[in-house]
Formats: structure tokens, C-alpha cells, sequence
């Protein structure tokens, strides 16, 4: 089956820092991955759209400057946190889409618990 | 009135129970349906996937769709500690940018 892995698990940071988060499609291709944010006891919210090679299209309300996505091959796409505020400590999960298009269901990562103190 | 509505539960049942889980939503648009399993502090597992009216078992798990009512249901037999977990629902259209996902329900199944 599809497998997404995410790193790191966890982290904490400080305030003022940035913190970047990996995810990568293990053994599949994945020309777009997606970014989600989950509070406590709520479900998923989409934050941005990763596609491979061009520019992430972000949500309503997502400050893109703040949360910068990079895609840049077709097993990778990156979300670094930047100037981290306590306000930003969150679960942040990345999925991908399996092969076959838009029939394909999505995988998760494990998510990545962000702490910033 | 949202998209998807799912019970939030907590729904607690003995182990050996069946159980039974259930989403509907208002956008006749929807074509894939999946079920996701979510474990405290994890990603969601995807259980179970489908895209046609009717059932789909894998396992001790059956996934049923019914378009013309617009309800999915995902049923667990002889539940197992193992399965307590938040259940997510989720669905899209072909042309949909993302998925719509459930609240979420949280069960518990006791030994």
C-alpha cells in the first residue's frame, strides 16, 4: 500500500525559530500532497495544496508567508513554520494522493506535533 | 447546515459488539467515499475506500454506500479493544479540490 512518512514526529521550538517539516511518498509518485492542521478533539483543516513544481495554493485565512511549502520532486514536499509564536503549536499532518488520480484515495503521515514555548 | 455531518459520539461499546458508524451529507456531487481510522497522536489509517452504492467488506469491516439517500455507514464486527480510535469520513468529488471530511466519532470498545 501507499505509504507517506513525516518528520520529525515531534518538536519543539522556541519562539522566533523556524522549524521545517518533511514529507515524503515513499513508494509512490506524488505530483500533489496536501497540508493539514488538526487541533484537539477536532478534525482535519486544510491548510495548503502542495503541487510538485509550482507554487502551493494555500486556504482561506493561511498566511502563506508564515508557512512556506516547497515541493520540489515528486516524493518530497516540505513545510517550514517560520517565526514561530506559541499560537502555531498545533498537529500538523501532510497527505498525498496515491497513483491514478483523482480516483486515488489519500494517505496520511503520522503527523508532527508542534510545540513552540 | 454542513456538507458532511457525523455523529461525534463518544460511543462506547463492549468488546465482540458490532458496531456501526455513520456520516450523510448533502452534496449529491460526492463519488468517492473513504473511512479513516485515527489513532490518539497518529495520522489517519485509511480503512476503507469506495466509490459505488452498496457494500464493500474487507475483513472484520464493511463499508456501505447508498447514494439516493446519501448515507455511508462503516461497520465493525467483533470489535477490539484495538479499534478504539476516532472514525473519520471523508469525500470528494472528481472535481473537488480537497476532501470533506466528518467530524469524527470516538470509540471506545471495552475488554
Amino acid at each position: 500500500g501507499a505509504v507517506v512518512s513525516q518528520h520529525p514526529s515531534r518538536v519543539i521550538c522556541k519562539s522566533g525559530t523556524s522549524v521545517k517539516i518533511e514529507c515524503r511518498s515513499l513508494d509512490f509518485q506524488a505530483t500533489t500532497m496536501f497540508w493539514y492542521r488538526q487541533f484537539p478533539k477536532q478534525s482535519l483543516m486544510l491548510m495548503a495544496t502542495s503541487n510538485e513544481g509550482s507554487k502551493a495554493t494555500y486556504e482561506q485565512g493561511v498566511e502563506k508567508d508564515k508557512f512556506l511549502i516547497n515541493h520540489a520532486s515528486l516524493t518530497l514536499s516540505t513545510l517550514t513554520v517560520t517565526s514561530a509564536h506559541p499560537e502555531d503549536s498545533s498537529f500538523y499532518i501532510c497527505s498525498a494522493r496515491g497513483t491514478g488520480g483523482y480516483s486515488s484515495p489519500l494517505h496520511f503521515g503520522n503527523g508532527t506535533r508542534l510545540t513552540v514555548t | 447546515q454542513k456538507e458532511v455531518e457525523q455523529d461525534p459520539g463518544p460511543l462506547s461499546v463492549p468488546e465482540g459488539a458490532i458496531v456501526s458508524l455513520n456520516c450523510t451529507y448533502s452534496n449529491s456531487a460526492f463519488q468517492y467515499f473513504m473511512w479513516y481510522r485515527q489513532y490518539s497522536r497518529k495520522g489517519p489509517e485509511l480503512l476503507m475506500y469506495t466509490y459505488s452504492s452498496g457494500n464493500k467488506e474487507d475483513g472484520r469491516f464493511t463499508a456501505q454506500v447508498d447514494k439516493s439517500s446519501k448515507y455511508i455507514s462503516l461497520f465493525i464486527r467483533d470489535s477490539q479493544p484495538s479499534d478504539s480510535a476516532t472514525y473519520l469520513c471523508a469525500m470528494w468529488t472528481r472535481s473537488a479540490r480537497q476532501l470533506t471530511f466528518g467530524s469524527g466519532t470516538q470509540l471506545t470498545v471495552l475488554p
